[in-house]
């Protein structure tokens, strides 16, 4: 069966720093892979997704950028944070095809900004 | 471009059936989802419908839509302490591969 892992699960950074939040999808190949954010415990906002190795779409402009070097790896970076970056970051994946197929999330990322 | 939108609040005792409802605007062929989202954790993919069907039932939640209100609907039978969570809809056109989701439903379960 296909597992989903992110981590860490809570990272509290200063202002300034660089962020790194990692993703991983076992058990399936060519998966789309989704970064979200969802800040006040509601909306989410869909940061990037990504078809394929080295194809990233981004959705919003910000202050993160995303890669993805492996199949199955999705990473999540800054090199400066802001205060505004606080929230809950979830990573999802869905079966590449066929389309419409349902995303399948981690267990999310807190991030905290001093 | 889609939009997605449910109510924030439901309370319900344990026991009676909850309805969480949501509507939607895209006007082609969709497919719509259900997630639940307990505190601290992702979302669980509950159960999904594609705008063809009028309802689909497995164990407690039924899912009926209304294509022609655009209207979505999730029912728990026999809600229990552990339903209370988040709901959110989702939407995704067929052949997209992003969803737009709604703001999400507190369902709170009173004894």
């Amino acid at each position: 069966s296909q597992t989903i892992h992110q981590w860490p699960a809570t990272l509290v950074q200063p202002v300034g720093s660089p962020l790194s939040l990692e993703c991983t999808v076992e058990g399936t190949s060519n998966p789309n892979l989704y970064w979200y954010r969802q800040a006040a415990g509601r909306g989410l906002q869909l940061l990037f997704y990504s078809v394929g190795i080295g194809q990233i779409s981004s959705e919003v402009p910000q202050n993160l950028s995303a890669s993805r070097p492996q199949d199955r790896q999705f990473i999540l970076s800054s090199k400066k944070l802001l205060l505004s970056d606080s929230g809950f970051y979830l990573c999802a994946w869905s079966a590449g095809r066929p389309s419409n197929q349902p995303q399948h999330f981690g267990d999310g990322t807190r991030l905290s900004i001093l | 471009g889609e939009d997605v939108e449910q109510s924030l609040f439901l309370s319900v005792r344990e026991g009676d059936s909850s309805v969480i409802n949501c509507t939607y605007t895209d006007s082609s062929s969709t497919y719509l989802y259900w997630y639940k989202q307990e505190p601290g954790a992702g979302l669980q993919l509950l159960t999904y419908i594609f705008s063809n069907m009028d309802m689909k039932q497995d164990q407690r939640l039924t899912v009926l839509l209304n294509k022609k209100d655009k209207h979505l609907s999730l029912r728990i039978a026999d809600t229990q302490t552990g339903d209370s969570a988040i709901y959110f809809c989702a939407e995704s056109p067929l052949g997209a591969r992003q969803l737009t989701f709604g703001s999400g439903t507190q369902l709170t379960v009173l004894p």
